[in-house]
Order: C-alpha cells, then structure tokens, then sequence
C-alpha cells in the first residue's frame, strides 16, 4: 500500500560527511519534491523535478543537491552537512505541477536525520 | 508572498472536548487550502483538501470551512479522542505549484 517510500528512516551522521536520502514513489507521479522541517517549523520547499526537469528553490543551499534517475526515485544529497542541517527531510509527490483545485501532494514518512 | 500563520500554537483539552484549529492566510487568490496530520516523528497526511469554490469540506468527526475573502479556514474535530494528539498543519496551495505552509498547533487530548 505504500505510496511514497523514504529509506532511511532514521539517518546519523558526522560533520561534513556526505549523506544520501531516497525517497520511491509508486503512483507514477511526474513531480517529485524534497522539503525540510526543522523542529516546531512549516515544511520548506528545497527542490522539485518534473519529470527529469530540475526546479532549485532560490534560497536552497548549494550543500543540497538532487538527482531522479528514473520516474520512481529521487535523492536528496547532501555535500558536507553541518549542525544546521539537521532536520526532517520529506519527499512528496504530485500528478503535475499546474493542474486545478483538487490537485494535492502526497508525503512520505520522512527521514530524521542527526548531525553530531 | 504568501504568509500562513497557525494560533495557537499548542493546545491541550480533555478527552471528549470539540477542537478547533485556526488557520489564517494573507493573500486570497489561491486554488486550495489543505489540513494535514503529522504525527511525532512522521510524515504529513492529508485529512482534508478544500478547493477555493468551496465553503467546506467534512470526514467524518473532521470538518474543515474555508473563507476566501477573510483568509482563514478553521479545522473542527468533534469529540475529540487521545489518538488525535498529533500537529495539524493547514497549507495554501496559491496559483503555482507551492504550498505554503504554516508551522502547525500541536494538540494533545487528555484521557
């Protein structure tokens, strides 16, 4: 029944080591989207694809970065995460980007991950 | 910019209580208004979806109302149960692909 995947769920690690975040959709939806949550926060928009169309939100740090090999998987990269990249990081899904009123995002379980 | 503000920003009532959550938004051109669950530690899911047409939408004990031109929406949950503690989150989805977000009230039922 999963809909939206993200592996890992709950991802440790160190100071400026590179990390990698999936998230696997099984809807075969074009848009793909990566937020973060920082704890007590509204969800922040990092990045999208449509389809393999990459979108970087302006204010998106260059330590993230994002590839969508195929229409089920993105990943969410990051370079050399610091203390302040510890978040929630949620995957979301839609069928298009412009579509009408009932249009909605469908999110994954997130992944937590912890910085030391 | 589309700015989206939950009040309060925590609350807490005895199991049985009606809840009512308020959502406020500052521009109304927009194509719809959401309210999501998220439980401690999880993802967001989607409880109810109100398209800007509409005054209302209702889910069994949830019932969600939307005014356009006032720019808020209230999320109403009759008889509230200990298994709805979680932060309800509402966002607007503006006339681009984006929702906004606001950072949610944290509700906890009281047994």
């Amino acid at each position: 029944d999963a809909m939206v995947i993200q592996n890992p769920r709950y991802q440790v690690t160190q100071f400026g080591k590179p990390v990698t975040l999936s998230c696997s959709q099984t809807l075969n939806h074009n848009v793909m989207y990566w937020y973060q949550q920082k704890s007590s926060q509204a969800p922040k928009l990092l990045f999208h694809y449509y389809d393999k169309d990459f979108n970087n939100e302006a204010d998106t740090p260059d330590n993230f970065q994002s590839r969508r090999p195929n229409t089920s998987f993105c990943f969410l990269d990051i370079r050399s995460p610091g203390l302040g990249d510890a978040a929630m990081y949620l995957c979301a899904t839609s069928r298009e980007l412009f579509r009408d009123g009932t249009d909605t995002q469908y999110f994954g379980p997130g992944t937590r991950l912890t910085v030391l | 910019k589309q700015e989206v503000t939950q009040i309060p920003a925590a609350l807490s009532v005895p199991e049985g209580e009606n809840l009512v959550l308020n959502c406020s938004f500052t521009d109304s051109a927009i194509y719809n208004l959401q309210w999501f669950r998220q439980d401690p530690g999880k993802g967001l899911t989607s409880l109810l979806l109100i398209q800007s047409s509409q005054r209302e939408q209702t889910s069994g004990r949830l019932n969600a109302s939307l005014d356009k031109s006032s720019g808020r929406s209230t999320l109403y949950i009759a008889a509230s149960q200990p298994g709805d503690s979680a932060t309800y989150l509402c966002a607007v989805r503006p006339h681009d692909y984006k929702l906004s977000f606001g950072a949610g009230t944290t509700v906890t039922v009281r047994a």
